[in-house]
């Protein structure tokens, strides 16, 4: 079975400083696709940004941007410019790239989170 | 462009009582899911649907049920409430397609509590 770690509970930074924010996962299959998910306190999920395994180039949205190491199976956040707003729980979460047909459920495995802190 | 929207936001039942959580989407996506988030944790897989008609057990299917009689709404039921149901509900939908499909998206949420 397929599970997510994210093992920082609480990170903090300094507004316009950058932040980096660790998920490892683990996995027996070779596609698949990974998220990091934003959740401010109105609890709305909140798709921050996405990756496929097959990918090798590391995707970017804006300040966001990821460290995808396939073979060490680390998949770490990188808040550039923080600003107040980014403020929230982030979690990353790992879907299946397997047929429905070959016992895909697709379901989302979520880590339990990191809350981050940005200070003025 | 409504998204996914979840109805209500908040309810407090009674143990026992029987109640329905109502999901619509606009997004004429094919996969629908109800997910619950307890306290310091991530969010945890119901049940999901792949298409009217079809539905299917997640990783905690028991003391709820779901429907999916068209591709819009995928409402989910609770059958008699229990306490251990109090969490944050979210329905999330997306598309079929393995292009830039593979997002899902979420509603706001349904905050529960069982009493």
């Amino acid at each position: 079975a397929q599970t997510v770690t994210q093992s920082q509970p609480e990170m903090s930074v300094q507004e316009a400083e950058t932040v980096t924010l660790s998920c490892t996962y683990d996995t027996s299959e070779s596609d698949y696709y990974l998220f990091w998910y934003k959740q401010p306190p109105s609890r709305q999920m909140i798709l921050v940004i996405r990756q496929e395994a097959y990918k090798q180039q590391n995707a970017t949205e804006n300040r966001f941007s990821v460290n995808f190491q396939k073979a060490a199976k680390s998949f770490s956040l990188k808040i550039s410019d923080s600003q107040l707003g980014d403020a929230a729980m982030y979690f990353c979460a790992y879907r299946s790239a397997k047929r429905r047909a070959l016992g895909n459920t697709d379901k989302l495995i979520f880590g339990t989170g990191t809350r981050l802190q940005v200070f003025p | 462009n409504a998204g996914v929207t979840q109805t209500p936001k908040f309810q407090v039942l009674k143990t026992g009582q029987s109640m329905t959580l109502q999901c619509a989407q606009d997004m004429n996506h094919e996969y629908m899911s109800w997910y619950r988030q307890d306290p310091g944790m991530g969010l945890r897989l119901i049940h999901y649907s792949v298409g009217a008609g079809i539905t299917d057990q997640g990783e905690v299917p028991n003391g709820y049920n779901v429907s999916r009689s068209t591709t819009e709404d995928f409402p989910l039921r609770l059958l008699s409430a229990a306490p251990s149901q109090t969490s944050v509900y979210f329905c999330a939908s997306r598309i079929r397609s393995t292009s830039s499909g593979n997002t899902i998206y979420f509603g706001e949420g349904s905050w529960l509590t069982v009493v």
